[in-house]
């Protein structure tokens, strides 16, 4: 089935630093959205993408839509000790929007 | 306003016990859906409702019973449940229709198993 990729699986920065993580399927997808996940809470939407080589950005956080459709990045700015949690890719492969597939996650700590 | 409502935030229910699970939204949203998250796990889709009528069904056991009285609610009833069960349980909405599909996820319901 769909199948998602993220690295790194966990990080470990130092607050100021920037953030890259990315997100791989071997399918092509349609929409790309980006979520992070605090604990025992739901995972709150960053991003969405909808069109291939689309950069969109959100406050310290910018995310990329591959050109080849199978991808994508999340780039974090500046880091602050409340990016700590968890970031989820979440592809849809549909044209009805329903079906999204989760990527297993990257774990970001900040130290201070 | 993006608030998706949940409640109970937290449950705790025996085998044989029937409970059920609400959600809400108020975002004109015509999609909803449930999903199940293990600890350390993504979320797993369970059921899709799209415009009331359930649309995906993640290959659910029957002791999850979905229920969509109105545009703006989402129920899960529960029975006869198995301690793997526990878990984080996750309603989230979407608009259906035009070129946007953002899904937009409630607090969750933390569900033990006893």
């Amino acid at each position: 089935g769909q199948q998602l990729n993220q690295s790194p699986q966990s990080m470990f920065i130092q607050e100021g630093e920037d953030v890259s993580m990315n997100c791989t399927s071997s399918s092509i997808f349609n929409t790309w959205l980006w979520y992070k996940q605090d604990p025992g809470e739901g995972p709150v939407l960053l991003i969405a993408l909808y069109k291939a080589g689309e950069l969109t950005s959100n406050g310290r956080l910018t995310a990329q839509f591959g050109i080849t459709r199978k991808d994508s990045f999340l780039n974090i700015s500046a880091s602050i000790p409340s990016d700590v949690g968890i970031y989820f890719c979440a592809g849809q492969k549909d044209n009805y929007g329903q079906n999204f597939v989760f990527g297993p996650g990257t774990r970001l700590s900040v130290l201070p | 306003d993006t608030e998706v409502t949940q409640t109970p935030k937290h449950l705790v229910m025996g085998m044989t016990n029937k409970k059920s699970l609400k959600c809400e939204q108020h975002m004109g949203h015509r999609a909803m859906y449930w999903y199940k998250q293990k600890a350390k796990k993504p979320p797993e889709l369970m059921f899709v409702y799209s415009y009331e009528k359930l649309s995906i069904n993640e290959s659910v056991p029957s002791r999850f019973s979905p229920e969509c009285p109105n545009s703006s609610l989402l129920n899960l009833h529960l029975h006869a449940l198995q301690p793997e069960d526990s878990a984080l349980y996750l309603c989230a909405s979407s608009p259906t229709a035009g070129e946007t599909y953002e899904q937009y996820f409630g607090p969750g319901t933390r569900l033990t198993v006893t």
